[in-house]
């Protein structure tokens, strides 16, 4: 089936500097999705990319859909100790035409030093 | 507070017992998932259900069975535990059959340790 490569696997980084991740598929995805995962709890949409090559801000993350529409990645700049907590990126399976379902990434863990 | 309710939050058990999480979905979507997150699996895709009926399967073990209920609420049973059934159980939600351009909706997680 289809899987996403994601890395690196966890990260240790002082605040203030920025963090790169990025997810891969041997698949096309017409949609990537990142999330975070706060302790404790479940995890919650962060940036939605819809077309390849597409760049996309929120705050002080920027994510890119990869132009073969076969990877993503996902920048924070200046981190800050509440960006502590696991970051998947997530692409919707599809069937018949819809998406149906979405598989995820095994995660980066992203631990900030104040 | 996403808007997805899931209970209980924590849930220790008994190897061979069964249990039944239980998830209200968001107000207005119809489809609820069911997701097991592990810490060497990742987040896996259990089962589907939209409006009332089950639409797609992942791994999920023949032990395990959900429904969702007229009033869209839908539970997870686990029989048999084991103690790799030791996981998180996230369950999400949706407004149609087919996943929005913005994914969709999950709620805190059930604890669940089998001992």
């Amino acid at each position: 089936g289809q899987q996403l490569n994601q890395s690196p696997q966890s990260m240790f980084i002082q605040e203030g500097e920025d963090v790169s991740m990025n997810c891969t598929s041997s698949s096309i995805f017409n949609t990537w999705l990142w999330y975070k995962q706060d302790p404790g709890e479940g995890p919650v949409l962060l940036i939605a990319l819809y077309k390849a090559g597409e760049l996309t801000s929120n705050g002080r993350l920027t994510a890119q859909f990869g132009i073969t529409r076969k990877d993503s990645f996902l920048n924070i700049s200046a981190s800050i100790p509440s960006d502590v907590g696991i970051y998947f990126c997530a692409g919707p399976l599809t069937r018949g035409g819809s998406n149906y379902k979405l598989t995820f990434g095994k995660g980066t863990l992203l631990t900030v030093n104040p | 507070d996403s808007g997805v309710t899931q209970t209980p939050k924590h849930l220790i058990t008994a190897t061979g017992q069964r249990v039944t999480l239980r998830c209200s979905p968001r107000s207005g979507d119809l489809s609820v998932y069911w997701y097991q997150q592990s810490l060497d699996q990742g987040l896996q895709f259990l089962i589907q259900y939209y409006n009332g009926e089950e639409r797609a399967k992942g791994n999920i073990l023949e032990r395990f069975s959900a429904q969702q209920f007229p009033d869209l609420h839908s539970e997870l049973n686990l029989s048999s535990l084991e103690l790799g059934d030791s996981a998180l159980y996230f369950c999400a939600s949706s407004v149609s059959l087919s996943i929005g351009d913005d994914g969709y909706t999950f709620g805190s997680g059930t604890r669940l340790t089998v001992v």
